[in-house]
């Protein structure tokens, strides 16, 4: 059982946009005053993940602007526009976690493209 | 752009242990940006976090395979490595090599993993 949540799956048309939700603890996504460690992981079937957002809304360097980042309180969330049918994934996020140094991942969220 | 390279394993058995190496390319492991980071993923399953070594030897290991994980690194040959005793069949999986930003803890660069099959 994963400390972050996520819903297993979630579906959308092309051209929509999605929000996929990452829910933790204060101790780890909702440790407001300290951290805002929440990074976002696409892994394309058959693939090693690759960082889409990193400290909750940055994106890296070549990663579509598409790809958004956000959180309010113990909720972190990636949302997708403009969805394509590249984008059929499963999505990880993972935070820091207070007192540990290597942070953890959610359980993961597979995206259908319809 | 760092390159991540994981070795291909042999067989393993299980009770044997597990032996990994990444090599990585484009930068140097003793850089003071990156933690070097262990990860895997049974068949069908999620991530889960191994651990971490620093250039300097440094190491954090998920304190669940502590007992049985070793981390090493050798700056000069760019490589850092692991090793996992008793496996079990529970330890299958795709095992990545991975960098850990020291400041936002974000797995930047990613090897392509290598696939572990515990199997007498």
């Amino acid at each position: 059982q994963s400390v972050l949540t996520q819903p297993a799956s979630v579906s959308g048309s092309p051209g929509q946009s999605i929000t996929i939700s990452c829910t933790g603890t204060s101790s780890d996504v909702g440790d407001v005053g300290t951290f805002n460690y929440v990074s976002w992981y696409q892994q394309l079937p058959g693939k090693a993940p690759k960082l889409m957002i990193f400290d909750v809304s940055n994106r890296p360097s070549g990663v579509s602007d598409r790809f958004s980042g956000s959180k309010s309180g113990n909720t972190a969330s990636l949302t997708i526009s403009g969805l394509q049918a590249g984008d059929e994934a499963e999505y990880y996020c993972s935070s820091y976690i207070t007192g540990d140094t290597l942070g953890v991942f959610g359980g993961g969220t597979k995206l259908t493209v319809l | 752009q760092l390159q991540l390279q994981e070795s291909v394993p042999g067989p393993v058995k299980p009770s044997e242990t597990l032996s990994l190496t990444c090599t990585v390319s484009g930068g140097s492991i003793s850089t003071s940006s990156y933690y070097w980071g262990w990860i895997r993923q049974p068949p069908g399953k999620g991530l889960e976090w191994i651990g971490r070594i620093y250039y300097s030897g440094s190491t954090y290991y998920n304190p669940s395979l502590k007992s049985r994980v070793t981390l090493s690194v050798d700056p000069s040959k760019n490589q850092f490595s692991l090793k996992l005793s008793s496996v079990t069949a529970a330890d299958t999986a795709v095992y990545y090599c991975a960098t850990l930003e020291r400041y936002y803890f974000s797995l930047d660069y990613w090897g392509q993993g290598t696939l572990v099959t515990v199997s007498s």
